[in-house]
């Protein structure tokens, strides 16, 4: 069973630019979540979709925003990037209830010069 | 040894000893918890997770203790290999809650 995919594995992008970040999850699984891991730092918790609706959000300006589409598969949009949005996007999935376990993707490492 | 300091607490232990990653938790309402395996430039793994109603669960080599007196977690890998090197973090989740809450984690190095 294939686990959850993020594409792209490294996006470089300028400072006002915007990005866009793509996940899907495992086969089953309706809720994704996306995370931020800045350099030496934990996972800050981002965005949560599951059944196409936003469900939670973290301590994030607006400019992070995102969607799940039909497939469940998601998006995470940054725009006017700021050198500090540099970080490895982590994007997880679970089945869509409480205290199941998320599997994550293998990221996509945000460079922003 | 162990320190604690500016970067992620580090473990270093030889090839073939048992590890133990300590974690110490902050809500006494969280009854799930989860240990994650990161490697360099990777997304973090699922290890081994526990729910509250019990205090031990035993994996492949791996082994969770959980303390709620105390809330405080560890992680054991038996016979530790060099392949085991990475970081490892806990997490966790309030009943009901769907976002878990993530540890720092601890930085284990394995030496050949």
């Amino acid at each position: 069973e294939a686990g959850v995919t993020q594409s792209p594995t490294h996006l470089i992008k300028t400072r006002g630019q915007q990005a866009t970040l793509r996940c899907s999850p495992i086969s089953g699984h309706t809720s994704v979540y996306w995370y931020q891991q800045a350099l030496g730092l934990g996972l800050q918790f981002l965005l949560w979709y599951d059944e196409g609706e936003e469900r939670n959000r973290g301590n994030f300006p607006p400019r992070f925003s995102g969607r799940q589409f039909p497939n469940y598969s998601s998006e995470l949009n940054v725009n006017a990037l700021e050198l500090e949005d540099s970080a490895l996007y982590l994007c997880a999935s679970s089945f869509g209830t409480s205290g199941e376990t998320q599997y994550f993707g293998p990221g996509t490492r945000l460079l922003v010069l | 040894g162990e320190s604690v300091g500016l970067h992620l607490p580090t473990l270093s232990v030889q090839e073939g000893d048992n590890s133990i990653i300590n974690c110490a938790y902050s809500n006494s309402a969280s009854d799930y918890f989860i240990w994650y395996k990161q490697e360099s430039g990777k997304g973090p793994q699922f290890i081994i997770d526990i729910r509250s109603n019990m205090d031990k669960r035993q994996g492949q080599r791996v082994t969770v203790l959980l303390n709620k007196t105390v809330k405080h977690l560890s992680l054991q890998i038996a016979a530790t290999q060099p392949g085991d090197s990475a970081v490892y973090f806990c997490a966790e989740n309030k009943g009901g809650s769907y976002i878990p809450t993530f540890g720092r984690g601890t930085s284990l190095i394995v030496h050949p």
